[in-house]
């Protein structure tokens, strides 16, 4: 089975300052990743996704997300945050073996308020 | 326009009454989901599609139905709602392996929010 835990299901950040959102996973096989974007009463936005290939993954609005095996993480950095990062962010794994479908296992969320 | 479409956006009903979500896309994608998201826990898969007339359940498949009966369109059917799955649903859909397009690359829609009283 496989899991992901979010850690702090809040931050706050400033203005212009580094956002980071701690991801880690666990999984019986080499997963896929991916970091969604929710703005408020919207649905979820593709960020990035690591899928076995490099594993800095560089994605939309500045973000990017290391992929470490050793460390099971899947950490979010954006070096500068702006007021429009403002967001709950969810780290997503998924089982590439075919017969689970597509199927995306969730955390829980980081919500992330950006302070002028 | 690619698009996951869902309806109603929000939705308030009494236990017992039974009720359809309508989730349709139109970029012809394979995979189609429900999931629900409840704080803290992040989204959950309700249900999934892998095609036509092939359905199979996810995570916290009890209290729902589901069909798939035409590629685009994949209804959320609660027969007997109860508070507990007052909630925000989320339908999502992408192709499977071996398309043109990458798998994984899962679309949402835009939401539905659910009151059960």
């Amino acid at each position: 089975a496989q899991s992901v835990t979010q850690l702090g299901s809040h931050v706050s950040v400033s203005e212009g300052a580094l956002v980071l959102l701690r991801c880690n996973y666990s999984s019986s096989v080499p997963p896929y990743l991916f970091w969604y974007v929710q703005y408020p009463n919207q649905g979820l936005q593709l960020l990035l996704k690591y899928t076995s290939a490099a594993t800095l993954v560089k994605g939309i609005n500045g973000f990017e997300a290391e992929f470490k095996k050793s460390e099971t993480s899947f950490h979010l950095t954006k070096p500068s945050a702006h007021m429009s990062d403002a967001a709950e962010y969810f780290c997503a794994v998924s089982d590439p073996r075919k017969a689970a479908g597509n199927k995306l296992t969730f955390g829980g969320g980081t919500r992330v308020l950006v302070k002028p | 326009e690619a698009q996951v479409t869902q309806n109603p956006r929000y939705l308030i009903t009494v236990t017992g009454k039974k009720l359809t979500v309508t989730c349709s896309q139109n970029m012809n994608h394979e995979y189609m989901s429900w999931y629900r998201q409840d704080p803290g826990l992040g989204l959950r898969q309700i249900y999934y599609s892998m095609n036509v007339e092939v359905t199979d359940k996810g995570d916290v498949p009890e209290g729902y139905k589901v069909s798939r009966k035409e590629k685009r369109n994949f209804p959320l059917i609660l027969e007997s709602p109860s508070p507990n799955q007052t909630s925000l649903y989320f339908c999502a859909s992408s192709h499977l392996s071996g398309l043109a397009v990458p798998r994984d690359t899962q679309y949402f829609g835009p939401g539905t929010r659910l009151t059960v009283l």
